[in-house]
């Protein structure tokens, strides 16, 4: 079935760096366009980037100017989220999920199981 | 501050109906049809529940519906059920400079 599995918990230090695994299988990995989303503790849904795995271009939203980085492997059909110079309000679950066409304005109709980033000082 | 504005919370027994709404701009929900709704339970993953303002996702029942008038959304839920009782959230694409999509605060749906 078509699915999204996602790398486990992650407990980093403020400064550092963290690199989340998303690995798709069930469909046509080139097919559609993959985003990340975060969830704070207690907070809303929040966008943060986009890929097109086909082609590799890429967006993102301002507030991440800088420190996210979205790649992807389509020989393992994986996209990878890294997120730098950490800070305590990153900690969240972070959630990677596919739009459900071929346009980057589509809706997020599979999601992963989410990975809980925890930030210390 | 979210980019759309939703009811923090709503509630309603069941049977009842209720609906949430979703409030934007023209540069976003007024500007697309490109509006969804998630379904979000504890420690799990959001669940896509409306699509395109006003479609339904295979599975989903046809107690959810959606609509949209000028810049605000809205998810009608009819005969509430206890398995309804979640956070959902709206979402739109949006023409922003700073970003591509847009979520609404979410709405805590009790049902009594």
């Amino acid at each position: 079935q078509v699915q999204l599995v996602q790398s486990g918990a992650e407990v980093k230090k403020a400064g550092a760096s963290v690199k989340v695994s998303c690995k798709a299988s069930g469909y046509t990995f080139t097919g559609y366009f993959m985003h990340w989303v975060r969830q704070a503790p207690g907070q809303g849904l929040e966008w943060m980037t986009w890929i097109n795995p086909n082609s590799g271009d890429r967006n993102h939203a301002q507030n991440f100017q800088g420190r996210v980085t979205m790649t992807r492997d389509t020989s393992i059909s994986t996209v990878y989220m890294e997120l730098s110079r950490l800070r305590s309000d990153d900690t969240a679950i972070y959630y990677c999920a596919r739009a459900m066409a071929g346009r980057p304005y589509d809706a997020f109709d599979i999601w992963g199981q989410g990975t809980m980033v925890t930030v210390s000082s | 501050q979210s980019a759309l504005t939703q009811p923090a919370s709503v509630s309603g027994s069941p049977g009842q109906s209720i609906t949430i709404s979703c409030t934007g701009t023209s540069s976003d929900v007024g500007g697309y049809n490109y509006v969804s709704w998630y379904q979000k339970h504890p420690g799990k993953a959001p669940k896509l529940m409306i699509y395109d303002v006003s479609n339904r996702p295979s599975g989903v029942s046809n107690r959810f519906s959606g609509s949209k008038s000028g810049n605000t959304a809205s998810l009608t839920i009819s005969g509430l059920q206890a398995e309804d009782e979640a956070d959902y959230y709206c979402s739109s694409y949006t023409s922003s400079s700073t970003l591509d999509w847009v979520f609404g605060g979410g709405t805590k749906l009790t049902v009594l």
